[in-house]
């Protein structure tokens, strides 16, 4: 089936510097998702994405979140600077004119 | 409270036998998905339902959002339906933000 790409899978980094976690959509797709898990816990909605634009954020969408997908390449989450409880797996997921929304196999950021 | 409650949390079946899992939702939804997530952390799309009722091989999904509930039926279980099933709601207007169960580990064994 169709395949929402993410890596790394695994991402190291130390409280204050910048990261951007990459997600490769299915082509095709128009509508972009970030969703957050945190250990123990389900996976959250963080935002949604289309056109250029963000659509819907969360409370857990800080200030220090952004997302873009210039020119149809990867869509990013940038997070600056990161926090100790930005730790969590980072799902992108992605969905055409369909309903089905398809997702990758997460990013675990572990901030330090 | 969550709005999004599944159960059970861990079920544990024998090859060939079947059984049921079920979400209950606090508010109305206008769709749910059901996901498995492999052993390699995919979550693999298993049902999209806005109504009714729908069948894929061993797995059959219902959906009532009226009464605020999905059920995932799973039949004849064999050793790779392991793993952990999510259901995921969406509210009307939402544009397909989901909110996910706490999702329920299986064990199918010989």
């Amino acid at each position: 089936g169709p395949k929402v790409l993410q890596i790394p899978s695994h991402q190291i980094i130390d409280m204050g510097q910048m990261v951007t976690l990459n997600c490769d959509p299915v082509s095709n797709h128009l509508y972009f998702y970030w969703y957050k898990q945190i250990l123990g816990q389900q996976m959250e909605f963080l935002v949604n994405f289309y056109n250029g634009k963000v659509m819907e954020k969360s409370k857990l969408f800080k200030d220090q979140f952004s997302v873009e997908r210039p020119d149809g390449s990867y869509f990013t989450l940038k997070i600056q600077p990161t926090a100790l409880e930005d730790s969590a797996v980072y799902f992108c997921a992605s969905r055409g004119t369909g309903e089905n929304l398809y997702f990758g196999s997460g990013t675990r950021l572990t901030v330090l | 409270g969550d709005q999004v409650e599944q159960s059970p949390s861990a079920l544990s079946l024998h090859e060939g036998t079947g059984s049921a899992l079920r979400c209950n939702f606090t508010t109305t939804m206008r769709a749910v998905q059901w996901f498995r997530k492999n052993s390699r952390g995919s979550l693999i799309n298993l049902f999209y339902l806005a109504s009714g009722t729908k069948e894929n091989g061993r797995l059959k999904s219902a959906f009532d959002s009226k009464e605020r509930y999905s059920t995932l039926h799973i039949r004849d279980a064999q050793l790779e339906d392991s793993g952990t099933y999510f259901c995921a709601a969406e509210a009307g207007g939402s544009n397909a933000k989901l909110t996910f169960g706490k999702g329920t580990k299986l064990s199918v064994k010989s």
